[in-house]
């Protein structure tokens, strides 16, 4: 199957700094990439639909200049977290959907491994 | 609206079978999908159903029923490992966007 990489695991920042998350995907290009948020024990939650060679697409409650996209080619998506808080330290995942012209593509999401940021 | 509803927590025993129910209200339709997710990992994809009816991947299999909203997953055969959270998401059909349940956390007892 596909694979999506995502960089880096883990982070450790102290408040008031930016934070660089990316997410690659590895053997496919992906025009969209979908960036979400998970507190523990919830389920996902989205942030932003990335969209290569455009601006992205934010979810209502979602800040932009807080949480800056940027998905500069077809297979890299980047999220930075901007003058980072407490209540800013989740677990991060990015996805891709691999654009195929195969029958028996479903058109499920690939996942990165997913980055746990730690706001002290 | 979009709204996604599973139950929080299921318990099982290794070896037995678990149904975990998942119903949906969304804007638009285009695929029901499950996962699987242990803690602190990143979602693995189980299974879709995008028509009505049982689709079967050996130990799994997923059911759709769109008229009523209702998906579920079957696990047979339970086993340590399967001990992990279920998300069922469902494709919206205009924005594509993937929308995702509250997710099962389920436990497999020996």
């Amino acid at each position: 199957g596909a694979v999506v990489s995502q960089h880096p695991s883990w982070v450790i920042c102290k408040s008031g700094t930016s934070v660089k998350i990316e997410c690659r995907s590895l053997d496919f290009q992906a025009t969209t990439m979908f960036w979400y948020r998970q507190f523990p024990k919830q389920s996902l939650m989205l942030m932003a639909t990335s969209n290569e060679g455009s601006k992205a697409t934010y979810e209502q409650g979602v800040e932009k200049d807080k949480f800056l996209i940027n998905h500069a080619s077809l297979t890299l998506s980047t999220l930075t977290v901007t003058s980072a808080h407490p209540e800013d330290s989740s677990f991060y995942i990015c996805s891709a959907k691999w654009t195929s012209s195969l029958l028996t593509y479903t058109g499920e999401l690939f996942f990165g491994e997913g980055s746990r940021l730690t706001v002290l | 609206g979009q709204n996604i509803d599973q139950p929080t927590e299921m318990t099982a025993t290794e070896g037995a079978i678990v149904q975990i129910n998942c119903t949906y209200q969304t804007s638009g339709f285009n695929g029901l999908f499950w996962y699987q997710q242990h803690a602190g990992e990143a979602p693995t994809f189980l299974s879709y159903n995008v028509l009505d009816g049982l689709e079967e991947k050996g130990r799994f299999s997923s059911f759709l029923s769109r008229s009523k909203g209702y998906s579920y997953l079957l696990l047979k055969e339970l086993q340590m490992k399967d001990s992990a959270s279920y998300l069922c998401a469902v494709r919206d059909e205009g924005t594509y966007k993937y929308i995702f349940g509250t997710g099962t956390r389920l436990k497999v007892l020996a």
